[in-house]
């Protein structure tokens, strides 16, 4: 069974680079079932999709974050990671991984499973 | 983008009564040459990540209990707890997938 975790600081300055990382388990990243996705969750924000990779490294970003995120994937660890510049209090939110779930179709749908989310606060 | 409006915001339903969620996209998700809805329905229990019920708009997840079920076509869409359990406490979403970036209802909370 497809499981996700999450890891990174949970204290980053403001300016500063957000990165975290999702380790799979349970199964292959090369699978064409899967992209690979972040999504964060904030009271002021809801639920928000940042971005999702395939195994080949092919990405889809949120345009309204576009300019700050690179998502890169490491199969060989069975990892992939966020990096997400220039960060301010309105990054502040739980972040998850999920696996983002590819049938029928080329682009990919839903999220699942998901990580348990680790909680980023950007503050000095 | 396409906007996500659920409705209510939150509802209190008895043990054992049918709760009723509605989610309203700005345009259609609906791909008329698959005759497929775009749609996904996730549960959020407190304190737990999202887990997906339904997508397709009506097609239950593997293991979700088959009091869930999800309905409608082209902009509105309604989640369906035919008989509310104790452990369906939670605040559940609407996500469409027809187009980037992918997008997420506001959330309705759930309560006994």
């Amino acid at each position: 069974q497809l499981q996700l975790q999450e890891s990174g600081p949970g204290l980053v300055k403001p300016s500063e680079t957000l990165s975290l990382t999702c380790t799979v388990s349970g199964g292959s990243m090369s699978t064409t079932n899967y992209y690979w996705g972040w999504i964060r969750q904030s009271p002021g924000k809801g639920l928000e999709w940042i971005g999702s990779i395939y195994y080949s490294g092919s990405t889809y970003y949120n345009p309204s974050l576009e300019s700050r995120v690179t998502i890169s994937v490491d199969t060989s660890k069975s990892q992939f990671s966020l990096r997400l510049t220039s960060v301010t209090a309105a990054d502040t939110g739980v972040y998850r991984c999920a696996g983002h779930a590819r049938e029928q179709t080329v682009v990919p749908g839903w999220f699942a499973p998901w990580g348990q989310g680790t909680l980023v606060i950007v503050s000095s | 983008d396409i906007v996500m409006t659920q409705s209510p915001d939150s509802l209190a339903v008895s043990l054992g009564e049918r709760a009723t969620i509605n989610c309203k996209s700005s345009q259609s998700v609906l791909n008329s040459s698959k005759n497929k809805n775009y749609l996904a329905w996730y549960q959020q229990r407190a304190g737990q990540a999202p887990k997906v019920l339904i997508y397709w708009a009506s097609t239950r997840e593997s293991g979700v209990p088959d009091r869930f079920s999800g309905s409608g076509s082209g902009t509105d869409f309604t989640l369906t707890i035919s008989s509310l359990q104790a452990e369906d406490v939670a605040v559940y979403y609407c996500q469409q997938y027809f187009r980037t970036p992918w997008t997420f209802g506001q959330g309705t909370k759930v309560e006994i």
